[in-house]
Protein backbone atom coordinates (compact mmCIF):
# COMPACT_ATOMS: atom_id res chain seq x y z
CA UNK A 1 0.00 0.00 0.00
CA UNK A 2 1.10 3.47 -0.68
CA UNK A 3 2.52 5.17 2.45
CA UNK A 4 3.17 9.60 2.42
CA UNK A 5 5.56 10.41 4.79
CA UNK A 6 5.51 14.16 5.65
CA UNK A 7 8.70 16.51 6.63
CA UNK A 8 9.11 18.03 9.04
CA UNK A 9 6.29 16.95 12.17
CA UNK A 10 6.07 20.63 13.42
CA UNK A 11 7.05 23.62 12.86
CA UNK A 12 7.27 26.91 14.20
CA UNK A 13 8.52 29.81 12.32
CA UNK A 14 8.27 33.21 13.10
CA UNK A 15 5.97 35.71 11.20
CA UNK A 16 7.27 37.12 7.91
CA UNK A 17 9.77 33.88 7.21
CA UNK A 18 9.64 31.68 4.13
CA UNK A 19 9.56 27.99 5.14
CA UNK A 20 8.77 24.50 3.23
CA UNK A 21 6.98 21.31 4.08
CA UNK A 22 7.62 18.43 2.29
CA UNK A 23 5.65 15.15 1.36
CA UNK A 24 7.44 12.14 0.00
CA UNK A 25 5.91 8.76 -1.31
CA UNK A 26 6.59 5.00 -1.29
CA UNK A 27 5.47 5.01 -4.58
CA UNK A 28 4.82 6.91 -8.02
CA UNK A 29 2.10 9.70 -7.43
CA UNK A 30 -0.78 9.72 -9.66
CA UNK A 31 -2.80 12.48 -7.84
CA UNK A 32 -1.27 14.59 -4.89
CA UNK A 33 -3.42 16.80 -2.57
CA UNK A 34 -2.37 19.55 -0.07
CA UNK A 35 -5.27 20.36 2.53
CA UNK A 36 -5.01 22.66 5.58
CA UNK A 37 -7.01 21.72 8.73
CA UNK A 38 -7.34 24.20 11.61
CA UNK A 39 -8.00 22.74 14.99
CA UNK A 40 -11.71 21.45 15.16
CA UNK A 41 -12.61 22.13 11.60
CA UNK A 42 -12.19 20.20 8.67
CA UNK A 43 -10.22 19.94 5.63
CA UNK A 44 -9.91 22.86 3.55
CA UNK A 45 -8.55 21.99 -0.13
CA UNK A 46 -5.29 23.95 -1.29
CA UNK A 47 -3.93 22.45 -4.28
CA UNK A 48 -3.78 19.49 -6.33
CA UNK A 49 -1.12 18.15 -8.68
CA UNK A 50 -0.69 15.55 -11.17
CA UNK A 51 1.82 16.13 -13.55
CA UNK A 52 5.82 15.60 -12.90
CA UNK A 53 7.74 19.22 -12.66
CA UNK A 54 4.17 20.53 -12.25
CA UNK A 55 3.79 23.95 -9.99
CA UNK A 56 1.01 25.39 -8.80
CA UNK A 57 0.54 28.85 -6.72
CA UNK A 58 -2.09 30.24 -4.67
CA UNK A 59 -1.53 33.68 -2.84
CA UNK A 60 1.52 33.23 -1.05
CA UNK A 61 1.35 29.37 -1.43
CA UNK A 62 3.32 27.07 -4.11
CA UNK A 63 3.47 23.24 -4.08
CA UNK A 64 5.67 21.24 -6.46
CA UNK A 65 5.30 17.61 -8.07
CA UNK A 66 9.07 16.39 -8.75
CA UNK A 67 9.42 15.20 -12.40
CA UNK A 68 9.84 11.76 -10.86
CA UNK A 69 6.24 12.26 -9.41
CA UNK A 70 7.35 10.31 -5.59
CA UNK A 71 7.85 13.82 -3.68
CA UNK A 72 6.12 16.88 -3.09
CA UNK A 73 6.62 20.18 -1.75
CA UNK A 74 4.68 22.95 0.05
CA UNK A 75 5.93 26.51 0.12
CA UNK A 76 4.74 29.73 2.16
CA UNK A 77 6.26 32.88 1.77
CA UNK A 78 6.17 35.82 3.96
CA UNK A 79 4.43 33.47 6.42
CA UNK A 80 1.54 35.10 8.37
CA UNK A 81 -0.37 33.72 11.77
CA UNK A 82 -3.55 33.16 9.55
CA UNK A 83 -1.30 30.65 8.00
CA UNK A 84 -1.11 28.60 10.86
CA UNK A 85 -2.95 25.03 10.90
CA UNK A 86 -2.05 21.36 10.51
CA UNK A 87 -0.63 21.09 6.53
CA UNK A 88 -2.28 17.70 5.26
CA UNK A 89 -0.57 15.43 1.76
CA UNK A 90 -2.98 13.13 0.63
CA UNK A 91 -2.42 10.78 -2.60
CA UNK A 92 -4.84 8.69 -4.74
CA UNK A 93 -4.65 5.28 -4.00
CA UNK A 94 -6.55 4.00 -6.37
CA UNK A 95 -10.42 3.58 -5.87
CA UNK A 96 -10.87 7.02 -5.60
CA UNK A 97 -9.61 6.98 -1.72
CA UNK A 98 -7.16 8.84 -0.45
CA UNK A 99 -4.17 8.23 1.76
CA UNK A 100 -2.80 10.37 4.01
CA UNK A 101 0.33 11.47 5.80
CA UNK A 102 0.62 12.35 9.09
CA UNK A 103 0.31 16.26 8.91
CA UNK A 104 2.76 18.92 9.31
CA UNK A 105 1.89 21.01 12.62
CA UNK A 106 2.74 24.38 11.49
CA UNK A 107 3.09 27.47 14.03
CA UNK A 108 3.58 30.99 12.91
CA UNK A 109 4.62 33.75 15.98
CA UNK A 110 3.97 37.46 15.06
CA UNK B 1 -22.15 27.72 -2.80
CA UNK B 2 -23.19 25.21 -0.10
CA UNK B 3 -20.20 23.19 1.35
CA UNK B 4 -20.06 19.72 2.69
CA UNK B 5 -22.31 19.65 6.04
CA UNK B 6 -21.83 16.97 9.04
CA UNK B 7 -24.25 16.49 11.91
CA UNK B 8 -24.03 16.53 14.60
CA UNK B 9 -20.84 18.79 15.14
CA UNK B 10 -19.83 16.89 18.37
CA UNK B 11 -21.32 13.86 19.83
CA UNK B 12 -20.57 12.33 23.69
CA UNK B 13 -22.22 9.07 24.28
CA UNK B 14 -21.48 5.68 26.71
CA UNK B 15 -19.53 2.63 25.81
CA UNK B 16 -22.29 0.55 24.32
CA UNK B 17 -24.59 2.59 22.72
CA UNK B 18 -25.00 3.12 19.26
CA UNK B 19 -24.50 6.31 16.91
CA UNK B 20 -25.02 7.51 14.26
CA UNK B 21 -23.50 10.30 12.16
CA UNK B 22 -24.70 12.58 9.33
CA UNK B 23 -23.13 13.73 5.91
CA UNK B 24 -25.13 15.78 3.68
CA UNK B 25 -22.54 16.53 0.34
CA UNK B 26 -22.19 19.03 -2.13
CA UNK B 27 -25.03 18.90 -4.42
CA UNK B 28 -24.60 17.48 -7.57
CA UNK B 29 -21.25 15.45 -5.82
CA UNK B 30 -22.00 11.79 -6.95
CA UNK B 31 -19.08 10.20 -4.56
CA UNK B 32 -19.17 10.30 -1.11
CA UNK B 33 -16.31 9.27 1.61
CA UNK B 34 -16.18 8.88 4.78
CA UNK B 35 -12.57 8.84 7.17
CA UNK B 36 -11.79 8.85 10.24
CA UNK B 37 -9.37 10.87 12.10
CA UNK B 38 -7.72 9.96 15.57
CA UNK B 39 -4.66 10.67 17.62
CA UNK B 40 -1.93 8.88 16.59
CA UNK B 41 -3.82 6.99 13.72
CA UNK B 42 -3.77 9.88 11.42
CA UNK B 43 -6.33 10.16 8.82
CA UNK B 44 -7.87 6.64 7.65
CA UNK B 45 -10.57 5.63 4.41
CA UNK B 46 -13.61 4.12 5.88
CA UNK B 47 -15.79 3.36 2.98
CA UNK B 48 -16.78 5.32 -0.31
CA UNK B 49 -20.15 5.75 -2.49
CA UNK B 50 -20.00 6.19 -5.83
CA UNK B 51 -23.43 7.05 -7.85
CA UNK B 52 -25.90 3.20 -7.67
CA UNK B 53 -22.46 1.37 -7.86
CA UNK B 54 -21.93 -1.23 -4.80
CA UNK B 55 -20.16 0.95 -1.91
CA UNK B 56 -16.38 0.06 -0.80
CA UNK B 57 -16.07 -0.70 2.51
CA UNK B 58 -12.47 -2.26 2.56
CA UNK B 59 -11.88 0.35 5.15
CA UNK B 60 -14.65 0.08 7.99
CA UNK B 61 -12.65 -1.38 10.97
CA UNK B 62 -15.32 -3.63 12.46
CA UNK B 63 -18.75 -5.10 11.12
CA UNK B 64 -19.90 -2.57 14.19
CA UNK B 65 -19.57 0.08 11.59
CA UNK B 66 -22.12 0.71 8.84
CA UNK B 67 -23.01 3.41 6.55
CA UNK B 68 -25.90 4.00 3.75
CA UNK B 69 -26.52 6.12 1.22
CA UNK B 70 -30.29 7.22 0.64
CA UNK B 71 -30.97 8.59 -3.08
CA UNK B 72 -27.60 8.93 -3.87
CA UNK B 73 -27.47 11.90 -1.58
CA UNK B 74 -27.30 12.25 1.98
CA UNK B 75 -25.18 9.66 4.14
CA UNK B 76 -25.91 7.92 7.58
CA UNK B 77 -22.50 6.18 9.02
CA UNK B 78 -23.88 4.39 12.16
CA UNK B 79 -21.42 2.79 14.76
CA UNK B 80 -22.98 0.09 16.70
CA UNK B 81 -21.94 -0.79 20.32
CA UNK B 82 -19.31 2.04 20.52
CA UNK B 83 -16.09 1.34 22.22
CA UNK B 84 -14.14 3.70 23.61
CA UNK B 85 -11.41 3.35 20.84
CA UNK B 86 -14.22 4.42 18.30
CA UNK B 87 -13.67 8.35 20.13
CA UNK B 88 -12.66 10.12 17.27
CA UNK B 89 -13.31 13.15 14.34
CA UNK B 90 -15.36 11.49 11.61
CA UNK B 91 -15.30 13.37 8.25
CA UNK B 92 -17.41 13.15 5.23
CA UNK B 93 -16.25 13.96 2.31
CA UNK B 94 -17.74 14.68 -1.35
CA UNK B 95 -16.03 15.32 -4.77
CA UNK B 96 -17.70 14.62 -8.65
CA UNK B 97 -16.33 11.73 -10.06
CA UNK B 98 -14.80 10.38 -13.60
CA UNK B 99 -13.69 7.07 -14.21
CA UNK B 100 -10.24 6.90 -14.52
CA UNK B 101 -9.68 10.62 -13.18
CA UNK B 102 -9.14 12.45 -9.79
CA UNK B 103 -11.50 14.67 -8.52
CA UNK B 104 -10.95 16.56 -5.54
CA UNK B 105 -12.12 15.80 -2.46
CA UNK B 106 -14.26 18.54 -0.26
CA UNK B 107 -14.27 17.75 3.24
CA UNK B 108 -17.20 18.61 5.76
CA UNK B 109 -16.21 20.29 9.16
CA UNK B 110 -16.20 16.39 10.52
CA UNK B 111 -17.98 15.06 14.20
CA UNK B 112 -16.24 14.83 17.02
CA UNK B 113 -17.28 11.45 18.58
CA UNK B 114 -16.36 11.12 22.30
CA UNK B 115 -17.52 7.54 23.88
CA UNK B 116 -16.67 7.55 27.49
Amino acid sequence: SQELEQSPQSLIVQEGKNLTINCTSSKTLYGLYWYKQKYGEGLIFLMMLQKGGEEKSHEKITAKLDEKKQQSSLHITASQPSHAGIYLCGADSGGSRLTFGEGTQLTVNP
Amino acid sequence: GAGVSQSPSNKVTEKGKDVELRCDPISGHTALYWYRQSLGQGLEFLIYFQGNSAPDKSGLPSDRFSAERTGGSVSTLTIQRTQQEDSAVYLCASSLWRRGLGETQYFGPGTRLLVL
